[in-house]
């Protein structure tokens, strides 16, 4: 079967950093997305890795293992209006996003 | 404008009745889907199509069916709504030179008792 898994909760303070993970069991890999969803609002896409490595895009930045099947996403210089849930989604081998449960993200003052 | 459409944003209807979700885009995808997103759930596919004439099942057809009018206009219809089909609805497109990167409409709230 495919399997996405990432923690259910975070917590982290206004101004840290914080990592969140992801690991992923998939028939095949095309590629792994990062969305951030606030409460009730329609995902929006974060980053796109399909190599190893990591790729940065201002605050954030998302980290990919292929052979490990492991990928992060770390925020820097955190706000309070980061406090949403993010979702990773592994593309398949058919060209399908299969979707982790999303992981819930609280900032605190 | 937003690119990614729906209609409408919140919906409350009653066991056995027909439904309509509605998504329209002007993004010149080619592809669109509907997604269900239930609590503490990853989004689950409903069904997608890859353009006009391509309609395809997802994990989570039965109950649901699909039309695609037009490139821009992708629907969802319950035929007959039951209280498990009470979740957030979206609709999502992808296409151009970020083929694979998709892009949700704001999503319809639906109800059923």
């Amino acid at each position: 079967g495919q399997n996405i898994d990432q923690p259910t909760e975070m917590t982290a303070t206004e101004g840290a950093i914080v990592q969140i993970n992801c690991t992923y069991q998939t028939s095949g890999f095309n590629g792994l997305f990062w969305y951030q969803q606030h409460a009730g609002e329609a995902p929006t896409f974060l980053s796109y890795n399909v190599l190893d490595g990591l790729e940065e895009k201002g605050r954030f930045s998302s980290f990919l293992s292929r052979s490990k099947g492991y990928s992060y996403l770390l925020l820097k210089e955190l706000q309070m209006k980061d406090s949403a849930s993010y979702l990773c989604a592994v593309l398949d081998s058919n060209y399908q996003l299969i979707w982790g449960a999303g992981t819930k993200l609280i900032i605190k003052p | 404008d937003a690119d990614v459409t729906q209609t409408p944003r919140n919906r409350i209807t009653k066991t056995g009745k027909r439904i309509m979700l509605e998504c329209s885009q002007t993004k010149g995808h080619d592809r669109m889907y509907w997604y269900r997103q239930d609590p503490g759930l990853g989004l689950q596919l409903i069904y997608y199509s890859f353009d006009v004439k391509d309609i395809n099942k997802g994990e989570i057809s039965d109950g649901y069916s699909v039309s695609r009018q037009a490139q821009a206009k992708f629907s969802l219809s319950l035929e007959s709504a039951i209280p498990n089909q009470t979740a957030l609805y979206f609709c999502a497109t992808s296409g151009g030179l970020e083929s694979d990167t998709q892009y949700f409409g704001p999503g319809t709230r639906l109800t059923v008792l």
